[in-house]
């Protein structure tokens, strides 16, 4: 099992709709989660991070948390083409002995106009 | 700096050379991570630092990849004896110790995009 893993895409949707991007992740002990957007050709870009169980909102994007079940989802609202873009959800695992942040494999998100 | 500043954007290196890539954390942030994007599929976790110490390497392929981050100088990766399939992106990225509340999110360089002929 990777140690997080993403909803296959691409997913597609109307601007204006709502997109749903999920995440699971292996490691129970996982403190800190990310979602990061990358165009292609560029960086990823940190949208959104959240360490406390519940809901994270800022803009038209809501980060939500589920430690018992292992989950992170982003939702984003008004969907506009310029959110077209691959997600990456990322998992940061810090212990005495190792520190490293994981990424899955990424959701690709299409807005269409 | 403000930014995790990459350097070179892009290098060429014919098989069996060696390339070595650097980054420059945004200053104040103790933690350093490397990443290989190859094309555009998954980010593998090389290795993470904290200061100058090595903090996990369990993505590292040790017989060629090597790494530093010395005080005073930007971290560098270094491939030895390059090969065709280590072209990738190699992004960099910094954050801050871990505090009450927040504080870990981790800060991408643009990358340098190594092509190996």
């Amino acid at each position: 099992q990777k140690e997080v893993e993403q909803n296959s895409g691409p997913l597609s949707v109307p601007e204006g709709a709502i997109a749903s991007l999920n995440c699971t992740y292996s490691d129970r002990g996982s403190q800190s989660f990310f979602w990061y957007r990358q165009y292609s050709g560029k960086s990823p870009e940190l949208i959104m991070f959240i360490y406390s169980n519940g809901d994270k909102e800022d803009g038209r994007f809501t980060a939500q948390l589920n430690k018992a079940s292992q989950y992170v989802s982003l939702l984003i609202r008004d969907s506009q083409p310029s959110d077209s873009a691959t997600y990456l959800c990322a998992v940061r695992e810090m212990k005495t002995s190792y520190d490293k942040v994981i990424f899955g494999p990424g959701t690709s998100l299409s807005v269409i106009p | 700096g403000e930014e995790v500043a990459q350097t070179p954007k892009h290098l060429v290196r014919g098989e069996g050379q060696k390339a070595k890539l650097y980054c420059a954390p945004i200053k104040g942030h103790s933690y350093v991570f490397w990443y290989q994007q190859v094309l555009k599929n998954e980010f593998k976790f090389l290795i993470s630092f904290q200061n100058e110490n090595v903090f996990d390497e369990t993505g590292m392929p040790k017989e060629r990849f090597s790494a530093k981050c010395l005080p005073n100088s930007p971290c560098s990766l270094e491939i030895q004896a390059t090969k065709l399939e280590d072209s990738a992106v190699y992004f960099c990225a910094s954050s801050q110790s871990e505090t009450r509340g927040g504080g870990t999110e981790a800060f991408f360089g643009q990358g340098t995009r190594l092509t190996v002929v």
